[in-house]
């Protein structure tokens, strides 16, 4: 079977780091996305990993490796704005993406 | 222009009403996709369309019926829903080439209840 997992939920401080994992098993992989979705509203596309390494963009960072099968999003200097679910999603190798549970992360000022 | 836009934002429909939801985009993008979403749950896919073609079936009701008039829309007929087809119902497109499809880019949704 598939299966893509992630902590529930997260809570931190403004102004924190946080990181959020994504553990995954699938029948293929080609890559690693991260998407943002705030209550109400789509999700928003934030990083896509396909090689081993760290990808920065701006305060978010994604982690990948494929011997290990993990990922990891990165957030820094947190602002209430960023209060969210945030959904891992691989991409197999039929073309689709499959989405993990879903992490809701709380900062609080 | 980076938008997916989807019409309408909100909809009630009865078990024996046909409807279609509509998504529309301009970025050029090859592929599209729909996708439902229940509450507090990720988004599940449902059709996948390549170059204006059914390229995946998630095995959906026959209830649901998508089409691709064109590379630009993408529309989702609706006929004899259950109420446990309520749920967001989001669009969502890509650049259509295999390296950039985990950077789908989805529109604001339809909201969908089924009464």
């Amino acid at each position: 079977g598939q299966s893509l997992e992630q902590p529930s939920e997260v809570t931190a401080v403004e102004g924190a780091i946080v990181q959020i994992n994504c553990t995954y098993q699938t029948s293929g992989f080609y890559g690693l996305s991260w998407y943002q979705q705030h209550d109400g509203g789509a999700p928003t596309f934030l990083s896509y990993n396909a090689l081993d390494g760290l990808e920065e963009t701006g305060r978010f960072s994604s982690f990948l490796s494929r011997s290990d099968s993990y990922g990891y999003l990165l957030l820094q200097e947190l602002q209430m704005k960023d209060s969210a679910s945030y959904f891992c999603a691989v991409r197999d190798d039929t073309d689709k993406l499959i989405f993990g549970t879903g992490t809701r992360l709380q900062v609080f000022p | 222009d980076t938008e997916v836009t989807q019409t309408p934002k909100h909809l009630v429909m009865g078990m024996t009403n046909k409807k279609s939801l509509k998504c529309e985009q301009h970025m050029g993008h090859r592929a599209m996709y729909w996708y439902k979403q229940k509450a507090k749950k990720p988004p599940e896919l449902m059709f996948v369309y390549s170059y204006e073609k059914l390229s995946i079936n998630e095995s959906v009701p026959s209830r649901f019926s998508p089409e691709c008039p064109n590379s630009s829309l993408l529309n989702l007929h609706l006929h004899a829903l259950q109420p446990e087809d309520s749920a967001l119902y989001l669009c969502a497109s890509s650049q259509g080439d295999r390296g950039r499809s985990g950077e789908q880019y989805f529109g604001p949704g339809t909201r969908l209840t089924v009464t």
